[in-house]
């Protein structure tokens, strides 16, 4: 079974700073996806990223952008210029590659910005 | 395009009532997964519907916990009979491919 690990429980930053989140993987398929969600206070679940596992390029999008190296099954989120509505707490995910998996999640870090 | 809706967004229920849960996923995505959140805890995945079939309910409890997702109207999770332990934060997520978007979530407190 597959299984997504975030060790960091809680992480802060500075406001305008650049921060990373850690997420490890532990996987025997080759193609899968993986994605880092938000939850803020409200609660709702926000997609911030998603990376294909066949794609070696690193994913972006705007402020965001992840580091994945696929053989040490890491996939680490940074923030740039971090900014007070970036508080909430973060979740990383794995999906298989057959389409319309279940995802499975880690247990999630919350994130504090210092302003 | 309106989001997944999910309804209602907190329930109430006293012990061994029955809670139903609605999911509405987003226009055009035919697949819908129903998680639940623990407090302090992450998402768990409950269960995966297409249009009038279960794909995968490995995550569901055996008992007291069904899903369904008619060919008309909004997908539904029942719980029969809820204990305190079912108190918890249900997320329905819908997609038309890989990436899944999630619903507001009900808050469920029993009683």
């Amino acid at each position: 079974a597959q299984t997504v690990t975030q060790s960091q429980p809680e992480m802060s930053v500075q406001e305008a700073e650049t921060v990373t989140l850690s997420c490890t993987y532990d996987t025997s398929e080759s193609d899968y996806y993986l994605f880092w969600y938000k939850q803020p206070p409200s609660r709702q679940m926000i997609l911030v990223i998603r990376q294909e596992a066949y794609k070696q390029q690193n994913a972006t999008e705007n402020r965001f952008s992840v580091n994945f190296q696929k053989a040490a099954k890491s996939f680490s989120l940074k923030i740039s210029d971090s900014q007070l509505g970036d508080a909430a707490m973060y979740f990383c995910a794995y999906s298989g590659n057959f389409g319309n998996e279940k995802l499975t999640f880690g247990t999630g870090t919350r994130l504090t910005i210092i302003p | 395009n309106a989001g997944v809706m999910q309804n209602p967004r907190h329930l109430v229920r006293r012990r061994g009532q029955e809670a139903r849960l609605r999911c509405s996923p987003m226009k055009g995505h035919s697949h819908v997964y129903w998680y639940r959140q623990l407090p302090e805890e992450g998402l768990k995945f409950m269960v995966y519907l297409q249009k009038e079939n279960i794909i995968d309910e490995s995550g569901m409890p055996k008992e007291r916990f069904s899903a369904e997702f008619p060919k008309e109207g909004p997908s539904i999770l029942r719980i029969q009979q809820v204990v305190r332990g079912d108190s918890a934060a249900y997320f329905c997520a819908s997609s038309p491919d890989e990436t899944q978007y999630f619903g507001p979530g009900t808050r469920l407190l029993v009683l």
